[in-house]
């Protein structure tokens, strides 16, 4: 089965300064996607950024963007020019392909990380 | 578009009673699911439906869990008995096809048992 780490439970910066977020995962498979999840006190999960692991190259979504190393088995996303809004819950989380080929693509998740915005 | 829609919002009931959640999933998404997160966790997956079938429910505790997507529209999660334990947020997604992408949550049923 697959786990997935995140290290860091809470995480402060600096509004407009730029943070980083760790995630590590185990998985003996070699097609997959990553993903990050934010979660406001609204509880409702909304995706900021998707990366398929048979691609190289780092997605990037305006702000957001991830450092992807395969081998490592690490998916961190940067936050750059941080504003308060970005205040949440950050979620990393797997989903298999090889499960998804037999129809179940549901997502496992991390604990997630605290992020703060200071003003 | 509508999003998914959960009721109730919150729900406290007493160990050992029985309880339901509701789940509306965007119109036309075929794929729906039920997570459960505690408090300090991320959210784990109980069950997956495509239309009205289940296609996962291996984490589901199905000795006093129980799911149904009638029709393969809205799905109810139903707890009988309860415990402590189960206190949580339930989470339900859809998704239109199974393709990697485009899951959409709804806000969750926040639990408490007492």
């Amino acid at each position: 089965a697959q786990t997935v780490t995140q290290s860091q439970p809470e995480m402060s910066v600096q509004e407009a300064e730029t943070v980083t977020l760790s995630c590590t995962y185990d998985t003996s498979e070699s097609d997959y996607y990553l993903f990050w999840y934010k979660q406001p006190p609204s509880r409702q999960m909304i995706l900021v950024i998707r990366q398929e692991a048979y691609k190289q190259q780092n997605a990037t979504e305006n702000r957001f963007s991830v450092n992807f190393q395969k081998a490592a088995k690490s998916f961190s996303l940067k936050i750059s020019d941080s504003q308060l809004g970005d205040a949440a819950m950050y979620f990393c989380a797997y989903r298999s392909l090889l499960k998804a080929g037999g129809g179940a693509d549901g997502l496992t998740f991390g604990k997630g990380t605290h992020l703060i915005i200071q003003p | 578009e509508a999003g998914v829609a959960q009721s109730p919002r919150y729900k406290i009931i007493e160990k050992r009673q029985s309880v339901a959640f509701w789940c509306n999933p965007i119109s036309g998404h075929a794929t729906l699911y039920w997570y459960q997160q505690i408090l300090g966790q991320g959210p784990k997956l109980l069950i997956q439906f495509q239309n009205n079938g289940v296609v996962d429910d291996s984490q589901l505790p199905k000795d006093r869990f129980s799911a149904e997507r009638l029709k393969g529209v809205d799905s109810t999660l139903k707890i009988q008995p309860a415990k402590l334990e189960d206190s949580a947020v339930y989470l339900c997604a859809s998704s239109l096809l199974n393709l990697g992408y485009g899951y959409t949550f709804g806000s969750g049923t926040r639990l408490t048992v007492v």
